[in-house]
């Protein structure tokens, strides 16, 4: 059973900081890795979505990293604004449509 | 493409009631989930339809639950009847599929925010 780990669960960083999520999985065999972003009370929001056979993916202040054989991601924000305070979810689908989601981490973005 | 419409969005019900929620998927999207948000488990994976098919409610936690999906653009979850202790948050998602192209995006409805009291 596929099982999807982030660390840390909470993160406070000061605004203007470059900071990095991490997402583990235990099993290596994926199609691909998605991002998300979670509002308070609301729906998911797509960031970034890696397939098996890429490295990283980027989207303007947004860097995701693959490495299948190691089970983890990584999604680097670089120069961190408040508006970036939200809760960050890792899913990977291991197999046909079927996704695990991590808990997710909690990111606050201090002025 | 407005999304993936959810309703209704809130939803207090008392215990022993009946409880349906709907879900319509984005248009051309023939895979739908229906995901459970708790605080304590997270997002869980309750049961997913490809091209209208059931493929897997291993997810679904009790015999209270059940999900349908008539056509391609409805689908509904049911809880009768519902408990306390499922009070949480229900997220629908679709996304398009093809054996070719299984790579693809998952996009989320704004989700349906139950309480049974």
């Amino acid at each position: 059973k596929q099982e999807v780990t982030q660390i840390p669960a909470a993160l406070s960083v000061p605004e203007g900081e470059n900071l990095v999520l991490n997402c583990s999985f235990t099993d290596s065999a994926i199609y691909n890795l998605q991002w998300f972003r979670q509002d308070p009370g609301k729906g998911l929001t797509s960031l970034l979505l890696i397939q098996s056979s890429q490295r990283e993916q980027t989207s303007g202040r947004l860097n995701a990293s693959l490495d299948k054989s190691s089970g983890r991601s990584t999604l680097y924000i670089a120069a961190s604004q408040p508006g970036d305070s939200a809760t960050y979810l890792c899913a990977v689908r291991p197999g046909y449509q079927k996704v695990t989601f991590g808990i997710g981490t909690k990111l606050q973005v201090i002025p | 493409d407005a999304g993936v419409i959810q309703s209704p969005r809130h939803e207090v019900t008392e215990m022993g009631q009946e409880v349906t929620l709907r879900c319509k998927p984005i248009s051309g999207h023939n895979s739908l989930f229906w995901y459970r948000q708790t605080m304590m488990r997270g997002l869980e994976l309750l049961i997913y339809f490809n091209n209208n098919v059931p493929i897997d409610d291993s997810g679904m936690p009790e015999d209270r639950f059940s999900a349908k999906m008539p056509n391609a653009s409805f689908s509904t979850l049911k809880i009768q009847p519902s408990e306390p202790r499922d009070s949480a948050v229900y997220f629908c998602a679709s996304t398009g599929n093809s054996f070719l192209r299984m790579n693809t995006e998952a996009f989320f409805g704004q989700g349906t925010r139950l309480t049974v009291v």
